[in-house]
Parts: C-alpha cells; sequence; structure tokens
C-alpha cells in the first residue's frame, strides 16, 4: 500500500490550461515536500510545507499542505511546455524518519 | 559547487552478478540517501548514510548494501541480481540526516538486468 497517493497518474494539457495535482494520505505528515523530476533526471526540489493550512507560491505553481496534514495540492497556472515533468510529493511523517514519496503525476504540456 | 554525481550512468548486468554503483555528494554534505526507482512502484527508499554509518534502512531484502566513506562518498551494491533489480538507482545528499533534510539527487545509475 502506497503510504502517498498521487492523482491524477497522467495529465496531458494544452499550453495556457490550468491544472491541479494532489497528494493524499490518511497519515499525518510533519512536512510535505514537492519535487519535479524531468526525463534522465534525478527529482529537483520545488517547495517544502511544514505548516497546516499552509500555502506556498513559485511564480506559476501554488502548494498547499491541508490544514490536517494530511494531504497536499500543486496547482500550476497558464502552464507552458517547460513545466513538463514527473511530479512528486514525498513526506515524512509525525512517526517516522525516512521520507516517503508518491509514484507521482506525468504532465505533457504541448 | 558540484552537484552530485552518479557513475556509472547506465549498466547491463545478467542474473546472478552483482553490481556497485557509486555516489559522490556535494561538498560539505554528510548525509547520503539511496532510492530505487521503478514505473510501478516509484521511488523507493533503500537506506541512509551520515558520517559513516547506516541511520535508516527501507524495506529491501540484504542483497541489498551500501557503505558511506570518511570522505561522504557512497557506494551502493547489490548481489545476486534479478531481473526484478532492473531499475533507476538515485542518490540523493543532504547537509544533516533524516527525511525532513532539503535532498539534492544525482542522475540516477539506470541498471538493467537481463
Amino acid at each position: 500500500t502506497q503510504l502517498l497517493e498521487q492523482s491524477p497518474q497522467f495529465l496531458s494539457i494544452q499550453e495556457g490550461e490550468n491544472l491541479t495535482v494532489y497528494c493524499n494520505s490518511s497519515s499525518v505528515f510533519s512536512s510535505l515536500q514537492w519535487y519535479r523530476q524531468e526525463p534522465g533526471e534525478g527529482p529537483v526540489l520545488l517547495v517544502t510545507v511544514v505548516t497546516g493550512g499552509e500555502v506556498k507560491k513559485l511564480k506559476r505553481l501554488t502548494f498547499q499542505f491541508g490544514d490536517a496534514r494530511k494531504d497536499s495540492s500543486l496547482h500550476i497556472t497558464a502552464a507552458q511546455p517547460g513545466d513538463t515533468g514527473l511530479y512528486l510529493c514525498a513526506g515524512v511523517r509525525n512517526s517516522g524518519y525516512a521520507l516517503n514519496f508518491g509514484k507521482g503525476t506525468s504532465l505533457l504540456v504541448t | 559547487k558540484a552537484g552530485v554525481t552518479q557513475t556509472p550512468r547506465y549498466l547491463i548486468k545478467t542474473r546472478g552478478q552483482q553490481v556497485t554503483l557509486s555516489c559522490s555528494p556535494i561538498s560539505g554534505h554528510r548525509s547520503v540517501s539511496w532510492y530505487q526507482q521503478t514505473p510501478g512502484q516509484g521511488l523507493q527508499f533503500l537506506f541512509e548514510y551520515f558520517s559513516e554509518t547506516q541511520r535508516n534502512k527501507g524495506n529491501f531484502p540484504g542483497r541489498f548494501s551500501g557503505r558511506q566513506f570518511s570522505n561522504s562518498r557512497s557506494e551502493m551494491n547489490v548481489s545476486t541480481l534479478e531481473l526484478g533489480d532492473s531499475a533507476l538507482y538515485l542518490c540523493a545528499s543532504s547537509l544533516g540526516q533524516g527525511g525532513g533534510e532539503k535532498l539534492f539527487f544525482g542522475s540516477g545509475t539506470q541498471l538493467s538486468v537481463l
């Protein structure tokens, strides 16, 4: 069973469209991270959220941590081809130590 | 500042063989973590080393092992390779230990087991 469930698994959209990807769990996390991975490369950290209800913005990307710290979302406004990649959420459980990753959302912007 | 370097970039092995992968962390980083990435399972944590000691281990069989040297460079070894070991193996370094740290990933070693 995957600790972090990401949806959708795949997303193909046109340039200029908006989109939201989700990261959900039944566990409480002390922090959640979002990474983007491009083909042939390792994941690159985009943001870390640590407080329930926290919202962080990174240019056209908006990240939100759920109030109960069990879920997170990533919203992209006016997507561009350069946003194409695999978006991964990862978190450390309150009772845990290691970073657990979701399987990711593969985004294609054309 | 140079990033995390993993060698080799690609490897092809046959079942039953063993393989050693290498990771050089960012200068000053003392923690190195290893992950296995497959299309079906995503990124799965293998182990973390900090100051030459294994601090945490994921749910992988004993065929998977690692070590860290005094200069923080790390190696992981997989013995008696199985077809299911085919994956992208990613190494990540961080200043401190633990999952809450900011991880810097290398480009990975793509291992194919035939």
